[in-house]
């Protein structure tokens, strides 16, 4: 159980290009899924938490109108990175909770490899 | 304030020897641990959870987790290495924060040698 769907797996585009990075709950509902960005050997950093039917909250630093989150639905998040550069290629992870409560554990994506050329 | 740091950034062990990676935490309530392995590009997975209902934590692919609050720590262990445990591993932190965002360690990159 718990399983978190995130697609696609890798992508390669074009400066300039916008990407959407799909993140699904498969098999439960999730209020709040969390966004996050890693550099090469480094460790996961939040950029936004994705509230269902209501605006994201992005960490201090993440400009809201490169990186897009929609929460349309329960079991669906979206980040698109609009207007891509090169400087945006990183791995993204997206993550929920199959329960509330600080003790229950994230579920996270594999990961999404974006790569701008 | 709430951290988590991971003591080793590298750890090398010959297969079939015990693993030890090494967690502190700094918190100043009772914490919510845990810990998980990433492998090349790829999501991250939980091993185990400390949540305060006993200190010797069982999880995943014969790893534990020992929760000591008089040292703050959360080392993870595993008897015996297998090639197939190489891989990154974060200790990780929950917030008290309304939506219990994590707090990261900076990760242990687990070498297994043959």
């Amino acid at each position: 159980g718990a399983v978190v769907s995130q697609h696609p797996s890798r992508v390669i585009c074009k400066s300039g290009t916008s990407v959407k990075i799909e993140c699904r709950s498969l098999d439960f509902q999730a209020t709040t899924m969390f966004w996050y960005r890693q550099f090469p050997k480094k460790s996961l950093m939040l950029m936004a938490t994705s509230n269902e039917g209501s605006k994201a909250t992005y960490e201090q630093g993440v400009e809201k109108d490169k990186f897009l989150i929609n929460h349309a639905s329960l079991t669906l998040s979206t980040l698109t990175v609009t207007s891509a550069h090169p400087e945006d290629s990183s791995f993204y992870i997206c993550s929920a909770r199959d329960r509330q409560g600080i003790s229950q554990p994230q579920h996270f994506g594999d990961g999404t490899r974006l790569s701008i050329l | 304030a709430q951290s988590v740091t991971q003591l080793d950034s590298h750890v090398s062990v010959s297969e079939g020897t015990p693993v030890l990676l090494r967690c502190n935490y700094s918190s100043s309530y009772s914490p919510s641990l845990f810990w998980y392995v990433q492998h090349p590009n790829k999501g991250l997975q939980l091993l185990l959870k400390y949540t305060s209902a006993a200190t010797l934590v069982k999880g995943i692919n014969g790893f534990e987790a020992e929760f000591k609050k008089s040292e703050t720590s959360f080392h993870l262990t595993k008897p015996s290495a297998h090639m197939s445990d190489a891989a990154e591993y974060f200790c990780v932190h929950s917030s008290t924060s309304g939506t219990y965002k994590y707090i990261f360690g900076t990760g242990t990159r687990l070498k297994v040698l043959a």
